[in-house]
């Protein structure tokens, strides 16, 4: 399993853009990136997946440059209710989930 | 997508008892697991349930304290056995829905005093 290693924690504000960086420097060929989303006593929500350059949804977008050995999540003009956690995973069935990301939207 | 219920959504229970959480899913499935998320932490895996096989396992989760059933393609059981209150925990069911991507339940809310 790819070891992924991302901030412990980002603090934004109301409207701002917020860009979450990933490391995963020995991602294998055919491993796909997906980040999820917790908020307090929920479990995970996917919210994005990709293999290779850009990757958008309704929700986030996603950027992966051409080695692959990064990620980062993207979400645009957040709001008080995007404060959670956010993990990044990569490959394989069995997720691994590091510590994540605990993105805090303050007013 | 899929919608995956669990039961109980919390219990609070003595040591040395046992509790079973249910996993239902509303559409077939082959992969479900199971994880772990004690307070404050992040999630572990703790087994991997194919229907018609015997529950994979990680490394520090044994059988006998977490035996799982999965008798069709909707539904899976997890028991904490002989519970203490290290146990303490949320525990996640999720099933694969396509390549790499897992839907998770809500969650059970276990504590044991």
């Amino acid at each position: 399993l790819a070891k992924t290693t991302q901030p412990i924690s980002m603090d934004s504000y109301e409207g701002q853009e917020v860009n979450i960086t990933c490391s995963h420097n020995n991602i294998a060929t055919n491993d796909y990136i997906t980040w999820y989303q917790q908020f307090p006593s929920q479990g995970p929500r996917f919210i994005i997946q990709g293999y290779k350059t850009k990757v958008t949804n309704e929700v986030a977008s996603l950027f992966i440059p051409a080695d692959r050995k990064s990620s980062t999540l993207s979400l645009p003009r957040v709001s008080l209710s995007d404060t959670a956690v956010y993990y990044c995973l990569v490959g394989a069935y069995k997720l691994s989930f590091g510590a994540g990301t605990t993105v805090t939207v303050r007013a | 997508s899929a919608v995956i219920s669990q039961k109980p959504s919390r219990d609070i229970c003595q040591r040395g008892t046992s509790l079973t959480i249910q996993c239902q899913v509303d559409s077939q499935v082959t992969m479900m697991f199971w994880y772990r998320q004690q307070p404050g932490q992040s999630l572990t895996l703790i087994a991997t349930a194919n229907q018609g096989s015997e529950a994979t396992y990680e490394s520090g989760f044994v059988i006998d304290k977490f035996p799982i059933s999965r008798p069709n393609l909707t539904f899976s059981t997890l028991t904490v056995s002989n519970m203490s209150p290290e146990d303490s925990s949320i525990y996640l069911c999720s099933v694969e829905v396509r390549q790499e991507t897992q839907y998770f339940g809500p969650g059970t809310r276990l504590l044991v005093l």
